[in-house]
């Protein structure tokens, strides 16, 4: 089992790109969840899919944060214009419903 | 909402010393409890987690954990830390959504630094 797969590892940025991050769940995991980690606010979970519907998007900061998950195999995190606040690790992470997640790498963002 | 506090922001210790670090939720109701470990560099990885049963968890590398319904706490520990073990420890919670599905609610972390 290769894992989360998730890329890029590192991406920078210039204010106002768009930004799209790729992330591959475990095969047969039925939940998704991005999260974002930052010095000051720690892990925080921006959106979490249940056999690839959105359920919760409630910590997804603003309109400029999307994130769709077409099918079981593929979600992307989208930042459109990007900002030098939105500069954080960037987690995805599968799970079966009564288990534990199992996390990806991470996508480092830098916009400068 | 569920919040999960974690006391100890940064804990400094020699190799072979005792560890414990705290944990406590909010949350009234059943929970799920969980501890990820995060290497520099690395992702979250599972060190345990309580979902019921005996409230004395252990998991990988000689941690363990205990849960103690009567002070919402659920304190990581490990007698005897090696310098291998300098990481960052997050507490977590699994909360269920009334339509199904749950999320991992997690604490600031803690950095350890484990010093030969």
């Amino acid at each position: 089992d290769a894992g989360v797969i998730q890329s890029p590892r590192h991406e920078v940025t210039e204010m106002g790109q768009e930004v799209t991050l790729r992330c591959k769940p475990i095969s047969g995991h039925n939940s998704l969840f991005w999260y974002r980690q930052t010095m000051m606010r720690g892990l925080e979970l921006l959106i979490y899919f249940n056999n690839n519907v959105p359920i919760d998007d409630s910590g997804m900061p603003e309109d400029r944060f999307s994130a769709k998950m077409p099918n079981a195999s593929f979600s992307t995190l989208k930042i459109q214009p990007s900002e030098p606040r939105d500069s954080a690790v960037y987690f995805c992470a599968s799970s079966l419903t009564e288990y534990g997640y199992t996390f990806g790498s991470g996508t480092r963002l830098t916009v400068v | 909402a569920q919040s999960v506090s974690q006391h100890n922001h940064h804990v400094i210790l020699s190799e072979a010393a005792s560890l414990e670090l705290g944990c406590n939720y909010s949350y009234g109701g059943t929970v799920n409890l969980f501890w990820y470990v995060q290497y520099p560099g690395q992702h979250l990885q599972l060190l345990l987690k309580y979902f019921s049963g005996d409230p004395l968890v252990k998991g990988i590398k000689g941690f363990e954990a205990e849960f103690i319904k009567s002070k919402f706490s659920f304190n990581l520990r490990k007698p005897s830390v090696q310098w291998s073990d300098t990481a960052e420890y997050f507490c977590a919670v699994k909360t269920y959504y009334t339509g199904g599905g749950n999320k991992l609610t997690f604490g600031t972390g803690t950095q350890l630094k484990v010093e030969l």
